[in-house]
């Protein structure tokens, strides 16, 4: 089984500052990773995922990630937000070539990114 | 646009009241999944279709039923909703080959 640990449940930004937002995962076999976006009262958008090649993942809205396998980490981050980036962002990974009727996400709990003015 | 409809997108129910929610989707997806997030938390799974095939997870109540009478459209029946219950359910849909879940924007689910 897999599990995902987001490690901070709120981030707190001013807007324009740059941001990371952590994602551990634990898995005994290798894993795709994603990073979803939920703003309020919506559903779930995926903003990036890795799947194989390259370990820096761009996303849209300016985000990226990076793998690290070492560390089983893949951590978001963006350079310089904007209020509009406030939201609750989720990382969530299923389990490779788990595809077909096997292919289910596991998330983790979720971080609040708040940017303030 | 091609997308994942929900409807309605509030519900409000009286404790033990039946209450169904729906899905369509555009997308000719053959997978489907219903999700239950409580405030604050990750999206739980309930349970997924695989084309016409149901796949139950191991921790969800009977009280939890589904339907999926085409490709398009998928059904969540709450028979008896409890204090519990109260939640915003997703609906998401992907499709053989491809490994993004597409969500539709959820029923927020009130027990009265």
């Amino acid at each position: 089984a897999q599990s995902v640990t987001q490690l901070d449940s709120q981030v707190p930004v001013f807007e324009e500052a740059p941001v990371e937002l952590r994602c551990n995962y634990s898995s005994s076999v290798s894993v795709y990773l994603f990073w979803y976006v939920q703003y309020p009262n919506q559903g779930l958008q995926l903003l990036l995922k890795y799947l194989s090649g390259s370990t820096l993942v761009k996303g849209i809205n300016g985000f990226e990630a990076e793998f690290n396998k070492s560390q089983t980490s893949f951590h978001l981050r963006k350079p310089s937000v904007h209020i509009s980036d406030t939201a609750e962002y989720f990382c969530a990974v299923t389990r490779k070539n788990s595809g077909g009727s096997n292919y289910k996400l596991t998330f983790g709990k979720g971080t609040l990114l708040t940017v303030n003015p | 646009d091609a997308m994942v409809i929900q409807n309605p997108r509030y519900q409000v129910t009286q404790f033990g009241k039946p209450v169904t929610l729906s899905c369509s989707q555009t997308l000719n997806h053959n997978v489907m999944y219903w999700y239950q997030q409580k405030s604050s938390q990750a999206p739980k799974l309930l349970f997924h279709y695989y084309d016409k095939d149901f796949n139950n997870e191991a921790d969800t109540p009977d009280n939890f039923q589904s339907r999926r009478p085409n490709t398009s459209f998928c059904f969540l029946d709450i028979r008896s909703p409890g204090l519990g219950d109260a939640a915003m359910y997703l609906c998401a849909t992907t499709t053989s080959g491809t490994l993004e879940q597409f969500f539709g924007p959820g029923t927020r689910l009130t027990v009265l």
